[in-house]
């Protein structure tokens, strides 16, 4: 069967880094997406990862590993407003999108 | 201009009864979704229509049934709903289903079965 494991959940203080890990089994590999999803809201894009390497944006940095079947969010200088689900999305060989069930952040002062 | 739009919001109704959520997009993408999320957080996708042709029906129940009157326009109607159909339904759009075409949700719909 294809499934995402990704922690359930993660503390972090504000102003410092969290990694938030994603391992992956899928039949294919068409791409990686990381999402954030606020209490009650909709899920909003933060990347996409198709070949290895780490891909910045601002605070927000993600990495994939395709060999190993894996990818990590990297956040930096973290602020309240980080606190939020975090969900990562493998899109597999037949370019339908498996999801994982999000990583809860929670950003402590 | 909100994107992604659906309705109602909310929905609490009791069991047996049939109801309808309503979705459109105004971002002229080919292709939308119907995602439920339960308690447990987990995305599961339902439909998927390209072009208002059905290109993913995953096993839900046939209670579930989808229309596409344009591709701007997702309906999902559910007949006779049972307490395990509540969850939030997400709406969603993309350009495509490869390369790094992003998914735009909208806010979702919390349906409530008593």
């Amino acid at each position: 069967g294809q499934n995402i494991d990704q922690p359930t959940e993660m503390t972090a203080t504000e102003g410092a880094i969290v990694q938030i890990n994603c391992t992956y089994q899928t039949s294919g590999f068409n791409g990686l997406f990381w999402y954030q999803q606020h209490a009650g809201e909709a899920p909003t894009f933060l990347s996409y990862n198709v070949l290895d390497g780490l891909e910045e944006k601002g605070r927000f940095s993600s990495f994939l590993s395709r060999s190993k079947g894996y990818s990590y969010l990297l956040l930096k200088e973290l602020q309240m407003k980080d606190s939020a689900s975090y969900l990562c999305a493998v899109r597999d060989g037949n370019y339908q999108l498996i999801w994982g069930a999000g990583t809860k952040l929670i950003i402590k002062p | 201009d909100t994107a992604v739009s659906q309705t109602p919001k909310y929905l609490v109704t009791q069991m047996g009864n049939d109801k309808s959520i309503k979705c459109e997009q105004n971002l002229g993408h080919d292709t939308m979704y119907w995602y439920k999320q339960d308690s447990k957080k987990f995305l599961k996708i339902m439909f998927s229509y390209n072009n208002k042709e059905l290109i993913i029906n995953e096993t839900v129940p046939n209670r579930f049934s989808p229309k596409s009157p344009d591709k701007a326009h997702l309906n999902l109607h559910i007949n006779s709903l049972e307490l395990g159909d509540s969850a939030v339904y997400f709406c969603a759009s993309s350009q495509g289903v490869a390369g790094a075409n992003v998914l735009t949700f909208g806010a979702g719909s919390r349906l409530t079965v008593l």
